[in-house]
């Protein structure tokens, strides 16, 4: 079955430490994003690839980094930069570059949880 | 003021009734997207649409560019369409997804 996986579902963080989302797809999709979203707002970018090596900054990209070593996967690490990190993470593909209206697919997401 | 609005923010509605939730925005757009999130978090796609309207089974989803605004109709509710809708445009300078906060949406039986 095609799809995006993410992983863990849930994860715990204490303070001070670095932890990194899983994210992987397996649509062929050249495109994949990163959103954070927080009760009473809407999904933010925080990154986003149109192709392997290459990524670009969303609206809230400041205490996150990513990585894009293989189409099939984009890992976004949280560091101890980001304020305030509990929130749910989605990981999201389209088919085409981003910028460009497409479809996009998004994975089942991860909620951290800074204690 | 959020370049995406959506309106009613909740919404409760008994079995079988017919529902509309409503979407306007501020800026210039390529196309909307209609997405549903159950309460285990996941987003689903509905529909994208640049003009006109669209139909899968029981949702319809209409779009007035020259109104900027757009209507998601569901007909004959039940209670597993119990989720959060959210109405996202692409636009703006960089044509990226700008998303609404979403319209939590209750279905009694």
């Amino acid at each position: 079955d095609g799809g995006i996986t993410q992983s863990p579902k849930y994860l715990f963080r204490k303070e001070g430490q670095n932890v990194t989302l899983s994210c992987e797809q397996n649509l062929n999709h050249d495109a994949m994003y990163w959103y954070r979203q927080d009760p009473g707002q809407g999904l933010r970018l925080i990154y986003y690839s149109q192709i392997v090596n290459d990524f670009q900054k969303g609206d809230i990209a400041e205490g996150y980094s990513v990585s894009r070593e293989k189409k099939e996967s984009f890992p976004l690490t949280v560091t101890s930069a980001q304020k305030n990190p509990t929130a749910f993470y989605l990981c999201a593909s389209s088919i085409g570059a981003a910028g460009r209206a497409d479809t996009q697919y998004f994975g089942p997401g991860t909620r951290l949880t800074v204690l | 003021k959020n370049e995406v609005e959506q309106s009613p923010q909740n919404l409760t509605a008994q079995e079988g009734e017919f529902i509309t939730i409503n979407c306007s925005y501020s800026v210039g757009i390529s196309a909307l997207h209609w997405l549903q999130q159950h309460p285990g978090g996941g987003i689903v796609s509905l529909f994208m649409l640049s003009s006109g309207k669209k139909k899968h089974g029981r949702l319809i989803a209409t779009i007035n560019i020259q109104e900027k605004h757009s209507s998601l109709h569901i007909t004959a509710s039940h209670p597993r369409d119990s989720a959060v809708y959210i109405c996202a445009v692409y636009g703006g300078a960089t044509n990226k997804l700008i998303f609404g906060t979403g319209t939590l949406l209750a279905v009694q039986p």
